[in-house]
């Protein structure tokens, strides 16, 4: 079976520190991966999704990035936190074909506070 | 536009009653409607998948409703626990797209 994993589970790091937070799904082979951000009593924003490896779109301009190194890991990144990238970020799987009836499937979630 | 607007934002019953969550959309061409339950601090759980043919699905207590000519959607809940205390989500995906429209959710609290 397909599993998604996410790490860390909360993170609290300094303004103008570096981040990355990690994402690994098991159990399938060419997943569409995504980075949602979710801030507080908010709706989910979609920061970043990949189609394949190496390849990366961005919806929204901000401070983070990522990348696809593997087939089925997903990284997200910043050079230097702002105050304003605090939130709850999930990492999200589907099917790379026929996504239809399949599940669209979230990690456990980072918390992140940056102070 | 595509857009997906879910009512009530937030709704308080009391344990073992029934509720009734709604979702409205304007995605087209849509392509299959999921309901997703988060509990605080966690990732969203899928409870129901729903493509255009289907027009009702039950998870246990929970049943899901579609009307794709109204673009409408609701999820049932039956004799509520505490448990089902949580932000349910409705997630639209539209045909030829990675991406899925994501409502801002219903927060239920279930009391005592």
């Amino acid at each position: 079976s397909q599993t998604i994993h996410q790490w860390p589970a909360t993170l609290v790091q300094p303004v103008g520190s570096p981040l990355s937070l990690e994402c690994t799904v098991e159990g399938t082979s060419n997943p569409n991966l995504y980075w949602y951000r979710q801030a507080a009593g908010r709706g989910l924003q979609l920061l970043f999704y990949s189609v394949g490896i190496g390849q990366i779109s961005s919806e929204v301009p901000q401070n983070l990035s990522a990348s696809r190194p593997q087939d089925r890991q997903f990284i997200l990144s910043s050079k230097k936190l702002l105050l304003s990238d605090s939130g709850f970020y999930l990492c999200a799987w589907s099917a790379g074909t026929g996504w239809g009836s399949y599940g669209y499937t979230f990690g456990s979630g980072t918390r992140l506070t940056v102070v | 536009k595509n857009q997906v607007e879910q009512s009530p934002q937030s709704l308080i019953i009391l344990e073992g009653k029934n509720c009734t969550l709604q979702c409205n959309y304007t995605v087209s061409p849509f392509s299959n409607l999921r309901w997703y339950k988060q509990d605080t601090g966690r990732g969203p759980v899928s409870l129901t998948i729903m493509t255009f043919s289907e027009n009702t699905k039950s998870n246990g207590r929970y049943t899901a409703t579609l009307d794709a000519d109204t673009k409408q959607s609701s999820l049932h809940i039956t004799a509520s626990q505490l448990s089902d205390s949580a932000s349910y989500i409705c997630v639209v995906s539209a045909s030829g797209t990675y991406k899925y429209i994501f409502g801002t959710g219903t927060r239920l609290k279930v009391l005592a």
